[in-house]
């Protein structure tokens, strides 16, 4: 069946390190590919996305490339702020299918 | 805030009872998704719904059912509840354009307590 991974639980970055969080997809299909975030209290909102290989999302400085070679979506972004803490949510969507697969998700907390 | 709103908040209640979860959908939304977010199982998606109709099940049990009305709000009935079945429920809609389903919205969740 679909699956997605992430590796990390949690990452602890100063404000102002880079990022990269790890995401690794198997599937039969070339899927769909998002990156969602969560607050706390809140449902989990499209951070961004990327439906085909070699496509890259792009969202308040993260980005995500489509990589079809090695299964992957990684998150990066060049300086982290405070404000990015939050919860981060691998997921994958087949083409012709409606749900969602999701990672375990990631949680971000950026130390002062 | 998404436009996809769910109630209760928070509903506590005990072991073998049966509860009702409300969504509206984004006005225009015409597809209803249903998520768990448990601690160990992590986001799952339970069953889709498109117009009133069902379109698709992933992991739902067969104590959980779900419909939708015509007014296109839905709502997740839990049966004969576990210890277990405490999660965040959360429900999502969209909206399907030239025949593809787009972004999912989702609501702010139900927290289920079974104590």
């Amino acid at each position: 069946g679909d699956s997605v991974v992430q590796t990390e639980g949690q990452v602890l970055p100063s404000e102002g390190d880079s990022l990269i969080v790890n995401c690794s997809y198997e599937t039969t299909q070339y899927p769909s590919l998002f990156w969602y975030v969560q607050y706390p209290g809140e449902g989990p909102q499209l951070h961004l996305k990327a439906m085909k290989a070699n496509d890259k999302g792009r969202n308040k400085g993260f980005e995500a490339m489509y990589r079809k070679e090695t299964t992957s979506f990684h998150l990066e972004k060049d300086s982290v702020q405070e404000s990015d803490s939050a919860v981060y949510f691998c997921a994958l969507r087949k083409e012709g299918r409606r749900a969602l697969t999701f990672g375990s998700g990631t949680r971000l907390q950026v130390q002062p | 805030d998404s436009g996809v709103t769910q109630t209760p908040k928070h509903l506590i209640t005990a072991t073998g009872q049966r509860v009702t979860l409300r969504c509206s959908p984004r006005s225009g939304d015409l597809s209803v998704y249903w998520y768990q977010q448990s601690l160990d199982q992590g986001l799952q998606f339970l069953i889709q719904y498109y117009n009133g109709e069902e379109r698709a099940k992933g992991n739902i049990l067969e104590r959980f059912s779900a419909q939708q009305f015509p007014d296109l709000h839905s709502e997740l009935n839990l049966s004969s509840l576990e210890l277990g079945d405490s999660a965040l429920y959360f429900c999502a809609s969209s909206v399907k354009v030239a025949g593809y389903y787009n972004e999912q919205f989702f609501g702010p969740g139900t927290r289920l307590t079974v104590l």
